[in-house]
């Protein structure tokens, strides 16, 4: 059973336009969301985070957005760069997981930034 | 370099061996976390060390082990190992969650033949 879902496994946006890059997740007790980027033969890098006590988190060209009505959240990405293009982690902590912060995983979307 | 160092970077072994993945964290950091990342699939939770002990468990096999030493590194073991073994292998360090995110290595990739 996924608790975190990315439904776009690729995304295509031209240079200098807006990504848009969505998730969706089931476990009501994740309070803390993450995005990480990643390029081939790297490990995934931290790109920016969001409490759940917000809904709104932003850091230069990336904006992370989170309903939690929805359960969902999305990372903007404002003007999208080519160096943009990598594939893009979702990510959740539950806190109440015996006080361990392993983080669960989306299956990623895979951004093309087109020139 | 993000500080966090995998040996080795590939791997190729037969089913039914075993072999060990080595993970030096970043300075500092206490926690070391292990990921498995199959096709297609996302970065699936294997298990955390805190400081030498074990923290947490995720979808690790019975067939696989993991400590971390005194000097912080970590090591995991797969043993009689599967084709369905063969996949990326992430380690990871943090202190907090909150304080921004783990610091993952480059990962080794594992294939079984």
């Amino acid at each position: 059973d996924q608790q975190v879902k990315q439904n776009s496994p690729s995304l295509s946006v031209q240079e200098g336009r807006i990504s848009i890059l969505n998730c969706d997740y089931t476990n009501s007790m994740f309070d803390y969301f993450l995005w990480y980027k990643k390029y081939p033969a790297e490990g995934p890098t931290f790109l920016i985070s969001i409490s759940s006590i917000k809904d709104k988190n932003e850091d230069g060209r990336f904006t992370v957005f989170l309903n939690k009505s929805a359960k969902h959240l999305s990372l903007h990405i404002v003007p999208s760069q080519p160096g943009d293009s990598a594939v893009y982690f979702c990510a959740a902590s539950d806190p109440s997981g015996g006080g361990a912060d392993g983080l669960t995983f989306g299956k990623g979307t895979h951004l093309i930034i087109q020139p | 370099d993000s500080g966090v160092t995998q040996t080795p970077k590939h791997l190729i072994t037969a089913t039914g061996q075993r072999v060990t993945l080595r993970c030096s964290p970043r300075s500092g950091d206490l926690s070391v976390y292990w990921y498995q990342q199959s096709l297609d699939q996302g970065l699936q939770f294997l298990i955390q060390y805190y400081n030498g002990e074990e923290r947490a468990k995720g979808n690790i096999l019975e067939r696989f082990s993991a400590q971390q030493f005194p000097d912080l590194h970590s090591e995991l073991n797969l043993s009689s190992l599967e084709l369905g073994d063969s996949a990326l292998y992430f380690c990871a360090s943090s202190g907090r969650v909150g304080s921004g995110g783990y610091t993952f290595g480059s990962g080794t990739r594992l294939t079984v033949v």
